[in-house]
């Protein structure tokens, strides 16, 4: 199974800033996604990074407010911008490219927004 | 769209007894079901995976799940529990996102507590 790197693997900001959380895979894959947990929830789908396309949006999140890129088939980046408290959460990262076929997370980014 | 229910937010077993984790799930195709495992301050680990061969699915860490269609079920199951079990633990169904890549759809969690 691919090997996933997240950083950084937690940050405390402040409220207005913004960060951009990196995920590296350790072979090509087609699709990767990031999702939000936000604290004592479960796993929501932000958006799926698809290389060389625009990433496509779930209900709820704006492109404004996460740009991700997606440069090649092994690395992609999450931005949180102008973060509020609100932002607070954890932001993972996954590959996965069948429909039957198990997603793989990172260890996620604990960021938290004071 | 497909969807799961996790019945019990927080399940509380001693240790070596049986553990039972419920998950319920809505699809209106054949459904493609995982357990996955988040120990504190880690990400998700796959557990095992439902994909339409054998109805009763072995994972890892002495964990199974039975497929039932006739009650939409897909219960977690170990029968003894370890203290290392502690975790908090996600049912998901997959759905078919964007370009036919599945999206995965996870139930709200189960947090399982072991006592001595």
């Amino acid at each position: 199974s691919a090997v996933i790197s997240q950083k950084p693997s937690r940050d405390i900001c402040q409220r207005g800033t913004s960060l951009t959380i990196q995920c590296q895979v350790d072979s090509q894959v087609t699709m990767m996604f990031w999702y939000r947990q936000q604290p004592g929830q479960s796993l929501t789908l932000i958006a799926t990074a698809n290389q060389g396309s625009e990433a496509t949006y779930e209900s709820g999140f704006v492109i404004d407010k996460f740009p991700i890129s997606r440069p090649n088939l092994t690395f992609s980046t999450l931005t949180v911008s102008n973060m509020s408290p609100e932002d607070s959460s954890i932001y993972l990262c996954s590959v996965g490219d069948r429909v039957d076929s198990p997603l793989h997370f990172g260890n996620g980014t604990r960021l938290t927004v004071t | 769209a497909q969807s799961v229910t996790q019945l019990g937010s927080h399940v509380s077993v001693s240790e070596g007894a049986l553990v039972l984790l419920r998950c319920n799930y809505s699809s209106s195709v054949p459904p493609y079901l995982f357990w996955y495992v988040q120990y504190p301050n880690q990400g998700l680990q796959l557990l095992l995976k439902y994909t339409s061969a054998a109805t009763l699915v072995k994972g890892i860490n002495g964990f199974e799940a039975e497929f039932k269609k006739s009650e939409t079920s897909f219960h977690l199951t170990k029968p003894s529990a370890h203290m290392s079990d502690a975790a908090e633990y996600f049912c998901a169904v997959s759905d078919l996102g964007i370009q036919g890549a599945q999206k995965l759809v996870f139930g709200q969690g189960t947090r399982l507590t072991i006592n001595p």
